[in-house]
Order: structure tokens, then sequence, then C-alpha cells
């Protein structure tokens, strides 16, 4: 069974810190990984997606990758109440499902004002 | 871009009664189409995916079907709902340019009574 795997929170940040969410995952064929943000009753929207290992930056979000030790996390600096949701890690890799995403069962994060 | 359209949003229905959840693609052609449910405190469970008209394929064994008569077009079913199929249903398309990553359809909220 490929497992995705992420600290179900609620991780609870103040305004303004940095929010740090981690996900490990134990398929090392694992090609591409992502950051979904879901808010209550809606569904996810990408934030970002990281396949080289190293640091990946889009505005506030930092997505980074260690392959070596199966790990993938994000960095959400200047925290907003607006961010506050779940973030869901997925991961993919081509295989019976062909190019089908497994997810881990995301972090809640609670920004407070 | 593309554009994920699916309905009803919400649905309440009882046990034994059948079911069709609808989801259309804009934007592109001969997606990779997925249906995702997601209960209350799990993570997303993968249902059915199609790479193609005509061609389904299950990873979950249960009494809900799925079909995809057209390009742009995927259809989630069942003959006989059970209390246990109540969920979040989201439809997805598979998006080349962000990794093979996602975009999701809003999404329908089941509730079998």
């Amino acid at each position: 069974q490929k497992e995705v795997e992420q600290n179900s929170g609620p991780l609870s940040v103040p305004e303004g810190a940095i929010a740090s969410l981690n996900c490990t995952y134990s398929d090392r064929g694992s090609q591409s990984f992502f950051w979904y943000r879901q808010y209550s009753g809606k569904s996810p929207e990408l934030i970002m997606f990281i396949y080289s290992n190293g640091d990946k930056e889009d505005g506030r979000f930092t997505a980074q990758l260690n392959k070596a030790s199966q790990y993938v996390s994000l960095l959400i600096r200047d925290s907003q109440p607006s961010d506050s949701a779940t973030y869901l890690c997925a991961v993919n890799m081509f295989g019976n499902s062909g190019y089908a995403l497994n997810f881990g069962k995301g972090t809640s994060l609670l920004v407070t004002p | 871009s593309q554009t994920i359209h699916q309905w009803p949003a919400t649905l309440v229905q009882p046990v034994g009664s059948p079911l069709s959840l609808e989801c259309t693609v804009e934007g592109t052609s001969n997606p990779n189409l997925y249906w995702y449910r997601q209960a209350a405190g799990r993570g997303l469970q993968l249902l059915f995916y199609s790479v193609g008209i005509g061609q389904i394929s299950s990873e979950v064994p249960q009494n809900l079907s799925a079909s995809r008569p057209q390009d742009r077009q995927f259809i989630l079913s069942s003959k006989k709902l059970l209390l246990s199929d109540s969920g979040f249903y989201l439809c997805a398309c598979q998006t080349p340019g962000v990794g093979y990553g996602y975009t999701f359809g809003s999404g329908t909220r089941l509730t079998v009574v």
C-alpha cells in the first residue's frame, strides 16, 4: 500500500508567523508532488507542485522536496487568517491508476488574528 | 485553461434510490478524468478513472459505476444507494501543464438518508 502521511493537526499559528506543513510518502518511485488547499465545504485547489529536490517558491508559499528522505513540506510565510484551511499533500507516479494522485488526509491549519 | 463543471452541488437521496452525477470539462480534449469521494474525516478515495471514451477503470469494488459517453463527459452512477455512499464527490481532470496535477470540479455533497 502506497502511503502519504500528514499530521492531521490542527496546526495553530499566529497571524504573520510562518506555518510549516509536512508530508511523507512511502513510494520511492513517486515523481511529482503537490500541495492543495481545501476550505471547508469546498473542493481542493492547487497551490504548488514540485518534482525536483530543493525549494520552489511562489509568493508567500515555498515547497521543499527531499526525495532521499521521502518528504515534502510547505512553508507559508506571513500567515493570514484567510490561509486557515486544510492542506492536502498529493503524490503521483505512473502505475495501475495511470497518473492518479494519491492524497494524504490533510493537515488543518488555523491562523489566529 | 480547463474548467470542470460538476452538478448537482448538493443531493439528499433515500437509501435504495438511484444516483447520477455528471461532470463535463471545457478547455481541453482527451483528458484523463477521475472520480474521488471524500467522506467525513477521511481522505480522498479514488473511485474511477478514465483515459478515453468508454474506458473506465475501477479502483474500489462497490455499488457505484462510471461511464464516459463523450470525450469530455464523465458520469458516476448507482442503481441503489447505501448509507455508506454519503460523502463529497469530486470530479478531477488531469492537467499536464502542472506536472499532471488535477483541476477539481466544485463537488457534489451527497447525503443518503
